[in-house]
């Protein structure tokens, strides 16, 4: 199994420019989260989806996050315009259905807005 | 709201030593919780987890955690640590009321001495 995959691993843009981080959670897996991390506030939940469909948005800071999750092996997060307080780590976490509870993380993109 | 406190942000331990990382959780109702721990530039790594059945749960890398009721607290432990173990643990909850929300602590920095 090739775990949870986001890509890019790093990315650089400057304050303005559109942002798009991208996800393939683990095969089979039906639940999908999004999440932010910074020194400042840890790890925040930014977003979950659950077959697909968002059920839990209130984590995104604002407008100018978004998030879709066109089928079950793919997914989104955008950020237009971004700003240098969007620099942070963010990664992509997936979950089994049932009474699976524990999450599996992807290596995360690191972004820099300058 | 449930909350996760995870005392002291650095541990700092010779190799060989005892390690023992704090947590407790606010919960009027045992939920389930976890370890995770992240090594530098990665995403984080599922150690353990405890889920109402044994109160000690052994995890991967020689970890072990004890679930305690009355003290609210699911401490990670380690008998002898090992450089490879430096690294930032985070202690996580899922509330009994969420069948998908992980609540994190603050995450502890492991420092491991030769």
């Amino acid at each position: 199994d090739a775990g949870v995959i986001q890509s890019p691993r790093h990315e650089v843009t400057e304050m303005g420019q559109e942002v798009t981080l991208r996800c393939k959670p683990i095969s089979g897996h039906n639940s999908l989260f999004w999440y932010r991390q910074t020194m400042m506030r840890g790890l925040e939940l930014l977003i979950y989806f659950n077959n697909n469909v968002p059920i839990d948005d209130s984590g995104m800071p604002e407008d100018r996050f978004s998030a879709k999750m066109p089928n079950a092996s793919f997914s989104t997060l955008k950020i237009q315009p971004s700003e240098p307080r969007d620099s942070a780590v963010y990664f992509c976490a997936s979950k089994a259905g049932g009474a699976s509870y524990e999450q599996y993380f992807g290596p995360g993109t690191r972004l820099t807005v300058t | 709201a449930q909350s996760v406190t995870q005392l002291g942000s650095h541990v700092s331990v010779s190799e060989g030593a005892l390690v023992l990382l704090r947590c407790n959780y606010s919960s009027s109702v045992p939920p389930y919780l976890f370890w995770y721990v992240q090594y530098p530039n990665q995403g984080l790594q599922l150690l353990l987890k405890y889920t109402s059945a044994a109160t000690l749960v052994k995890g991967i890398n020689g970890f072990e955690a004890e679930f305690k009721k009355s003290e609210t607290s699911f401490h990670l432990t380690k008998p002898s640590a090992h450089m490879s173990d430096a690294a930032e643990y985070f202690c996580a909850v899922n509330p009994m009321d969420s069948s998908y929300k992980l609540i994190f602590g603050s995450g502890t920095r492991l420092l491991v001495r030769p």
